[in-house]
């Protein structure tokens, strides 16, 4: 079975700092998708990056970042120049089929000014 | 445009009776997913549709949990005689295609569902 790991229930930074969430997960899968889904107030799950298995160079997307280590089952998301506005809850979420989507129980990101 | 649309957004009602949660999918989405997030928890999978293909039920909790998908667009999610571990909320998300894997579900803001 597959498991998603975050082992940071909370973190904080500054406003224009950089941070780090970790994600780790569990699979005897090859080829599979990783995830980071952002959940502010408003409840909505926002998708911010993704990284198919298959790929060796690490998704960007603007100030988002992702560190994929295959070999160590690992996905962590950098954030750069925090922003006010990424406060909020942060899932890494595993994806081997599309009904079979797991997910992280998720980090409490808040951006301080 | 459009994005998946969620309704009520919040429904409180008492142990014992049935509710009946809405999902709008994306126009032209083929897949649906219904998840269920308790307070401070990540998703819990609940049901998938693709097409019009026999949806996995493999992540209903119990038989008072069932869904349908009319016309392979809006679907509901109903709970049947509600007990108060059922307060949760629940997230409808709908992606391009399922099989594959690799398009990206997209979440509407989710029924905010309270047992009293």
């Amino acid at each position: 079975a597959q498991t998603v790991t975050q082992s940071q229930p909370e973190m904080s930074v500054q406003e224009a700092e950089t941070v780090t969430l970790s994600c780790t997960y569990d699979t005897s899968e090859n080829n599979y998708y990783l995830f980071w889904y952002k959940q502010p107030p408003s409840r909505q799950m926002i998708l911010v990056i993704r990284q198919e298995a298959y790929k060796q160079q690490n998704a960007t997307e603007n100030r988002f970042s992702v560190n994929f280590q295959k070999a160590a089952k690992s996905f962590s998301l950098k954030i750069s120049d925090s922003q006010l506005g990424d406060t909020a809850m942060y899932f890494c979420a595993f994806m081997k089929r599309a009904n079979d989507m797991r997910f992280g129980a998720g980090t409490r990101l808040t951006v301080k000014p | 445009g459009a994005g998946v649309s969620q309704s009520p957004s919040n429904k409180v009602t008492e142990k014992g009776k049935d509710v009946e949660l809405r999902c709008d999918p994306i126009s032209g989405h083929t897949a649906l997913y219904w998840y269920r997030q308790s307070l401070g928890q990540g998703l819990e999978f609940l049901i998938y549709f693709q097409g019009n293909s026999a949806p996995d039920k493999s992540g209903l909790p119990s038989d008072r949990f069932s869904a349908e998908r009319t016309g392979g667009s809006v679907s509901t999610l109903t709970i049947q005689r509600t007990q108060q571990e059922d307060s949760a909320v629940y997230l409808c998300a709908s992606s391009l295609q399922g099989m594959a894997g690799n398009q990206p579900q997209h979440f509407g803001d989710g029924t905010r569902l309270s047992i009293l």
